[in-house]
């Protein structure tokens, strides 16, 4: 079956500007993670969302990123005001049930100039 | 310090060999862990799910959880050339967030 996809695949994008990151889970699995991982660094936890709701966000950097989840599906992923350390790999993962294993999609390659 | 260490390598290994893969960590909260394989500018592929101590086999992949001394480990025999990539690896407690923390992963290359 489908897995994980994520888009864009790349993004390019000037200081400032904001960006919106998509990610469409495994069909029927209700839990869904984001997660940023920078060159050489592990993944770093941003978010996690059971269902439409967010128990965790405690990993978002700063009041400028924020996501939400629809229909228990399609999650996106906003930056606003985008900066150059927000320049990285940005990864979605879905899972059955919280707390399962996780599959990840391809990611999304944010460059911000 | 941080709650899961790796050591980021590169793991250098000849063909055929078997690779001993290796994480510590410090929450003895830590019930659930995971494997995965990331090859370049690709996303993490899943490769064992564990829960508690023991050990798990799948294939030529080992997982091996010892958390009296919480450390992990992650066995590949009869390693191939296709297995060079990044080995990371994830944990999670079993109460509280569902949040899994990763280590930052270990550079695997197996040389023809």
């Amino acid at each position: 079956g489908a897995g994980v996809s994520q888009s864009p695949s790349n993004k390019v994008t000037e200081k400032g500007k904001d960006v919106e990151l998509r990610c469409d889970p495994i069909s029927g699995h209700t839990a869904l993670y984001w997660y940023r991982q920078s060159l050489g660094q592990g993944l770093e936890f941003l978010i996690y969302f059971q269902g439409n709701s967010a128990p965790d966000k405690s990993g978002l950097p700063s009041d400028r990123f924020s996501a939400e989840r629809t229909g228990e599906s399609v999650s996106t992923l906003t930056i606003q005001r985008t900066q150059q350390e927000d320049s990285a790999v940005y990864l979605c993962a879905s899972s059955l049930g919280t707390g399962n294993e996780q599959y990840f999609g391809p990611g999304t390659r944010l460059t911000v100039t | 310090q941080k709650e899961v260490e790796q050591d980021p390598g590169p793991l250098s290994v000849p063909e055929g060999a078997i690779v001993s893969l290796n994480c510590t960590y410090s929450n003895s909260a830590f019930q659930y862990f995971m494997w995965y394989r990331q090859y370049s500018r690709k996303g993490p592929e899943l490769l064992m799910y564990t829960y508690s101590s023991g050990n798990k086999e799948d294939g030529r992949f080992t997982a091996q959880v010892d958390k009296s001394s919480k450390y992990i480990s992650l066995f590949i025999r009869d390693s191939q050339p296709s297995d060079s990539a990044t080995y990371l690896c994830a944990m999670r407690s079993s109460s509280g967030t569902y949040k899994y923390i990763f280590g930052t992963g270990t550079r695997l290359k197996v040389l023809a």
